[in-house]
């Protein structure tokens, strides 16, 4: 079945600092998205995109469909930026969302 | 304001009694879906629906049976819960199955005891 791996597994950074999350899947995909998740909370929507690149405020959705990958760049990180990040791709014609593990960020002061 | 209802959002019951989740959108959307979040494993879809009476096997069914008989409908039920059911459950709606975002509800932690 379709496979969704996230790099890295968890990242530390001091507030201010860039990140850079990975995200790649084993089939074409149709899309793409980016999730945030607080612990014990919900997944909230960062952005949407099958491919190319998309921005809303400090985030910076790039999908490459044909290499598939994809990556998630948070500029100026803050400390409420900490949580886990989950990359999920759709499969052509099923509609269906496989998700990746997810990468914990924590941004300290 | 578009928002994906899950009711309820705190949930105990006993190994072998029936569990129904509810969970409702207001958005119109046609797609529907129903998620497992364990530790380690991440999120695996149960089932995803396409529209009314039109359900689909996720990667995970064993258990789990659904019924949409509104669009903006879905609920998941659990006949004789088993304990390792334990586990949050989330339900999501998007417009469509192409190139539309999924929107998630709050969860339903379900513990079986």
């Amino acid at each position: 079945g379709q496979q969704v791996q996230q790099s890295p597994a968890s990242l530390v950074l001091q507030e201010g600092e860039n990140a850079e999350l990975q995200c790649n899947f084993s089939s074409t995909a149709t899309r793409l998205q980016w999730f945030y998740q607080r612990p014990g909370g919900s997944l909230v929507s960062l952005l949407s995109n099958p491919s190319g690149t998309k921005h809303t405020g400090r985030l910076t959705s790039t999908t490459v469909t044909k290499e598939r990958r994809g990556s998630l760049h948070i500029s100026s990180s803050q400390i409420t930026d900490s949580g886990t990040y989950l990359c999920a791709m759709g499969g052509a014609n099923t509609g269906k969302l496989t998700f990746g593990h997810g990468t914990i960020l924590r941004v300290h002061p | 304001d578009m928002k994906v209802t899950q009711m309820p959002r705190y949930l105990i019951k006993r190994m072998g009694e029936n569990v129904l989740l509810e969970c409702g959108q207001d958005m119109s959307h046609e797609t529907m879906y129903w998620y497992r979040q364990d530790p380690g494993l991440g999120l695996q879809l149960i089932y995803i629906s396409y529209d009314v009476d039109s359900n689909s096997e996720g990667d995970i069914p064993k258990g789990y049976r659904v019924s949409r008989k509104k669009r903006e409908h879905f609920s998941l039920i659990l006949d004789s819960a088993k304990t390792n059911q334990t586990s949050v459950y989330f339900c999501a709606s998007s417009l469509s199955t192409a190139l539309w975002e999924v929107f998630f509800g709050k969860g339903t932690r379900l513990t079986v005891v």
